[in-house]
């Protein structure tokens, strides 16, 4: 069985502050990780996808990989109320499940103005 | 840019009825996916496709079946609706193999 895990939260942080969401994940093979976030009530949106080890850098957004930990965070930088949602980390399935991606259950992350 | 489209978006059923959840996908995608998500459980995959004319059970599959109807299309049915299947439906589709996943907006199903 397959499993990415995360805090729940809620997270609460002031506007400005750094966010750091973490999530580790169990299957060795895996090769790409994603970042979701998702509105209270819509759809899981697609903020980030990280494939080798380091970071990656996107507006105020940095995912870091660490695959021999197993371990991929998401900063969030200068954060804004608008930064406000459920953060899903997500890590595609390797070997014959390939197609389908394990989702962690989330954080809640809350920006205080 | 419409991506993946979904109807309805909203649906009330009393139990023991049928429907149809409609999911459309205009990104040349292989696989489909359709997903439920409760609270405090997270999303949970019903059924896939991972290319046209195949589809496979996911982790919540009992009282469901789909169609990939073509390289579009992938519908899901709910031949007798019980109150347990109130939730949110999520269609999704990715290109497949390590690629992400690109969600439709959600249909929010309530059975009476």
């Amino acid at each position: 069985q397959k499993e990415v895990e995360q805090n729940s939260g809620p997270l609460s942080v002031p506007e400005g502050a750094i966010a750091s969401l973490n999530c580790t994940y169990s299957d060795r093979g895996s090769q790409s990780f994603f970042w979701y976030r998702q509105y209270s009530g819509k759809s899981p949106e697609l903020i980030m996808s990280i494939y080798s080890n380091g970071d990656k850098e996107d507006g105020r957004f940095t995912a870091q990989l660490n695959k021999a930990s197993q371990y991929v965070s998401l900063l969030i930088r200068d954060s804004q109320p608008s930064d406000s949602a459920t953060y899903l980390c997500a890590v595609p399935n390797s070997g014959a499940g390939s197609y389908q991606l394990t989702f962690g259950k989330g954080t809640k992350l809350s920006v205080i103005p | 840019n419409a991506g993946v489209t979904q109807t309805p978006k909203f649906q009330v059923l009393k139990t023991g009825q049928s429907m149809t959840l409609q999911c459309a996908q205009d990104m040349n995608h292989n696989s489909m996916y359709w997903y439920r998500q409760d609270p405090g459980m997270g999303l949970r995959l019903i059924y896939y496709s991972a290319s046209e004319g195949t589809t496979d059970k996911g982790e919540v599959p009992n009282g469901y079946n789909v169609s990939r109807l073509n390289k579009r299309e992938f519908s899901l049915r709910l031949e007798s609706a019980a109150p347990s299947q109130t939730s949110v439906y999520f269609c999704a589709s990715s290109a497949g193999g390590n690629q992400p996943q690109h969600f439709g907006d959600g249909t929010r199903l309530s059975i009476l």
